[in-house]
């Protein structure tokens, strides 16, 4: 059984710039989920993907978005990088509800210069 | 508003002690579940324990257990036998809405440290 895998691990982009990060949900989970860490805080909900539709999304802009594709990988994708966009970008994958808990990746580490 | 509070944003242990890590929520639900979570240098999150609202007995996995007040609205961990390994962020986190629109809220986390 695989976990979670995000790419790429670290990232450099200057402001203005566009980013997109991917990530491979667990084997059998089926809704993947978005959530920016900024250093010394808990992850804040971005969005979620379920069957390949947004299916609730936290309070973030719309230049945050994303793709789920059939095989229930996932793509994040941030336009106009603003440097408060500065953070860790975790993913997690569950099967539906997240009953049995949430399996996240290890991050993308997103520096805006 | 769902809100998670983690009081204490440090802690320290020595090494094959006990130590206790707070949580207090907000939630106006009536069945869910509660989390903690680990998140080491590795940056990953990783599921510590997990326990149902509906259940009155406190949730334990191995060296880890947790005091659940749903009253007091309150999910404390408590880590016994404190091993290096154990050095960490934990947070703890519920999820809100239902059905498939669960998401996870978390609090601020609270930094362990183990001493040997």
């Amino acid at each position: 059984e695989t976990g979670v895998t995000q790419s790429p691990t670290h990232l450099i982009k200057t402001r203005g710039q566009q980013v997109t990060l991917r990530c491979s949900s667990q084997s059998g989970h089926n809704t993947v989920s978005w959530y920016q860490q900024a250093l010394g805080q808990g992850p804040q909900f971005i969005f979620q993907y379920y069957r390949e539709e947004e299916n609730g999304r936290g309070n973030f802009p719309p230049r945050f978005s994303g793709l789920q594709f059939p095989n229930y990988s996932s793509e994040l994708n941030v336009n106009a990088l603003e440097l408060d966009d500065s953070a860790l970008y975790l993913c997690a994958s569950s099967f539906r509800t997240g009953y049995y808990g949430y399996t996240f990746g290890s991050g993308t580490r997103l520096t805006v210069v | 508003a769902q809100t998670v509070t983690q009081s204490q944003p440090e802690m320290s242990v020595q090494e094959a002690e006990t130590v206790t890590l707070s949580c207090t929520y907000d939630t106006s639900e009536s069945d869910y579940y509660l989390f903690w979570y680990k998140q080491p240098p590795s940056r990953q999150m990783i599921l510590v324990i997990r326990q149902e609202a509906y259940k009155q007995q406190n949730a334990t996995e191995n060296r880890f257990s947790v005091n659940f007040q749903k009253a007091a609205k309150s999910f404390s961990l408590k880590i016994s036998d404190s091993q290096l390994g154990d050095a960490a962020m934990y947070f703890c986190a519920y999820p809100v809405g239902r059905g498939s629109q669960g998401n996870l809220i978390f609090g601020k986390g609270t930094k362990l440290s183990v001493k040997p």
